[in-house]
């Protein structure tokens, strides 16, 4: 059975950082690439970033870009989200998904429960 | 405002047929496979729909989707109270950053009357 169990999330302040990660177990981890998806409080879905099965290459949109950093131990089967300069429009249920491909031809296949990650000013 | 353009939100009645749409342009939906998630209240999405009109193991046929250019369709047939839901559709876009990126729609919810 696939499963992603993310941890490491909480409340921060503004400017401070925060380490999420994702444990996955059920499939071949190095074969697929990950992503993570966040989810602000009564809104939809917004993808953050997205990590190669071998962790060479990695995406962000615009809107994290140069404060998250995405990483992958495939020795352990776990994905990393590593975020700093936390802004207060970063509060959201960030869930850690399992992607079919990389880049282009992607989709989500397995996601996880969703950890909160909560930015007070 | 989402690039991918969806309706905030649709209704029928139980038993009936209803259709979602999702907008975009030729720099994403135009040129890429389309996913569709299902997020229940309170839990994590879960793929309905993948490469256009693929259904996961587990996915009844009561969900079908499709293309056509630059917008995408989830249809659900025979609904059920179960199906009420906020529905996400999905897909690449190569315009938006130098390595490209991949987008939601806003989101649908739908009402089973």
């Amino acid at each position: 059975e696939v499963q992603m169990v993310e941890s490491g999330g909480g409340l921060v302040q503004t400017g401070g950082s925060l380490r999420l990660s994702c444990a996955a177990s059920g499939f071949s981890f190095s074969n697929y690439a990950m992503s993570w998806v966040r989810q602000a409080p009564g809104k939809g879905l917004e993808w953050v970033s997205g990590i190669s099965g071998s962790g060479g290459a990695t995406y962000f949109p615009d809107s994290v870009k140069g404060r998250f950093t995405i990483s992958r131990d495939n020795s352990k089967n776990t994905v990393f989200l590593q975020m700093n300069s936390l802004r207060v429009e970063d509060t959201a249920i960030y869930y850690c998904a399992k992607d079919q491909a990389y880049g282009s031809g992607s989709f989500f296949d397995y996601w996880g429960q969703g950890i909160l990650v909560t930015v007070s000013s | 405002q989402s690039v991918l353009t969806q309706p905030p939100s649709v209704s029928a009645a139980p038993g009936q047929k209803v259709t979602i749409s999702c907008s975009g342009s030729s720099s994403n939906i135009g040129n890429n496979y389309v996913s569709w998630y299902q997020q229940l209240p309170g839990t994590a999405p879960k793929l309905l729909i993948y490469e256009n009109n693929k259904r996961p193991s587990g996915i009844p046929d009561r969900f079908s989707g499709s293309k056509s250019g630059t917008s995408a369709t989830l249809g659900i047939t025979g609904l059920q109270t179960g199906d009420e839901a906020i529905y996400y559709c999905g897909t690449w876009d190569s315009s938006l950053s130098v390595s490209g990126s991949w987008l939601f729609g806003g989101g649908t919810k739908l009402i089973v009357l």
